[in-house]
C-alpha cells in the first residue's frame, strides 16, 4: 500500500532533550516537506527536499534540522526543543514539485514540557 | 513571496445548505498550482483537487465544485446540499513552479466547517 509512514505519533518530551521524528514514503517520490499545523496558523512548511541530499528552508525552519540521504526518508530533528516547538506535525511526499498532490503521513503530536 | 489567505476561520451552516470556502493567493510566478485539501475530524490530510495556473476550466465532482478566476487570484470551493460528514477543516494550497520560492507548498489557514444537522 503506497504510504507515507511517520513516527512516532504521539511524544511527549521536555526541553532540551533531542529527538527525531522519522518519516519514510515507499512511492518513490522525489519531493518530500514537513510541516507544523497550529491552531489559527494553518500548515506551515518547516523544511522541503527535492531530491536525494537536497533541502530547503521552509517558513518556520527555526530549532528543526532535517536530512535526506537516501529517498525514502526524510526525518526531522529537534536538537534542543523548546516548548514553542509543541504542535502537531506532519511529514508529505509528492512525485515532484509539478502538480502532483501531497500524499501526507498520519501527524506527530509533539508536547515539549 | 508566496501567500495564501483564507480570510473565513469558521463558519456553521445546516445541513443541505449550500456553502462557498474563499481562497485568495499571491504569487509572483506566471505558473503555479492550487490544492484543495480536507482534514477530518479524524485528523488525516485528504487531497480533493488541483488545479493549474493555466488551466481556468472549473471543475465539479459530485456535491463539490471549484471557481478558479486568475483575473482576482481566487480558487473557491463550493459545497452544495452540504452533508454532516462535510465537516471538517480545509485548505487551500499554492505551489510555485519556478522562481525563487521553488518547491515551497503553501497553505492558507484552514476553514473549519461545521454542518449541523
Amino acid at each position: 500500500e503506497a504510504q507515507v509512514t511517520q513516527n512516532p505519533r504521539y511524544l511527549i518530551t521536555v526541553t532540551g532533550k533531542k529527538l527525531t521524528v522519522t518519516c519514510s514514503q515507499n512511492m518513490n517520490h522525489e519531493y518530500m516537506s514537513w510541516y507544523r499545523q497550529d491552531p489559527g496558523l494553518g500548515l506551515r512548511q518547516i523544511y522541503y527536499s527535492m531530491n536525494v541530499e537536497v533541502t530547503d528552508k521552509g517558513d518556520v525552519p527555526e530549532g528543526y534540522k532535517v536530512s535526506r540521504k537516501e529517498k525514502r526518508n526524510f526525518p526531522l530533528i529537534l536538537e534542543s526543543p523548546s516548548p514553542n516547538q509543541t504542535s502537531l506535525y506532519f511529514c508529505a511526499s509528492s512525485r515532484g514539485t509539478d502538480n502532483s498532490p501531497l500524499h501526507f503521513g498520519n501527524g506527530t503530536r509533539l508536547t515539549v514540557t | 513571496a508566496q501567500k495564501v489567505t483564507q480570510a473565513q476561520t469558521e463558519i456553521s451552516v445546516v445541513e443541505k445548505e449550500d456553502v462557498t470556502l474563499d481562497c485568495v493567493y499571491e504569487t509572483r510566478d506566471t505558473t503555479y498550482y492550487l490544492f484543495w485539501y480536507k482534514q477530518p475530524p479524524s485528523g488525516e490530510l485528504v487531497f480533493l483537487i488541483r488545479r493549474n495556473s493555466f488551466d481556468e476550466q472549473n471543475e465539479i465532482s459530485g456535491r463539490y465544485s471549484w471557481n478558479f478566476q486568475k483575473s482576482t487570484s481566487s480558487f473557491n470551493f463550493t459545497i452544495t446540499a452540504s452533508q454532516v460528514v462535510d465537516s471538517a477543516v480545509y485548505f487551500c494550497a499554492l505551489r510555485n513552479a519556478g522562481g525563487t520560492s521553488y518547491g515551497k507548498l503553501t497553505f492558507g489557514q484552514g476553514t473549519i466547517l461545521t454542518v449541523h444537522p
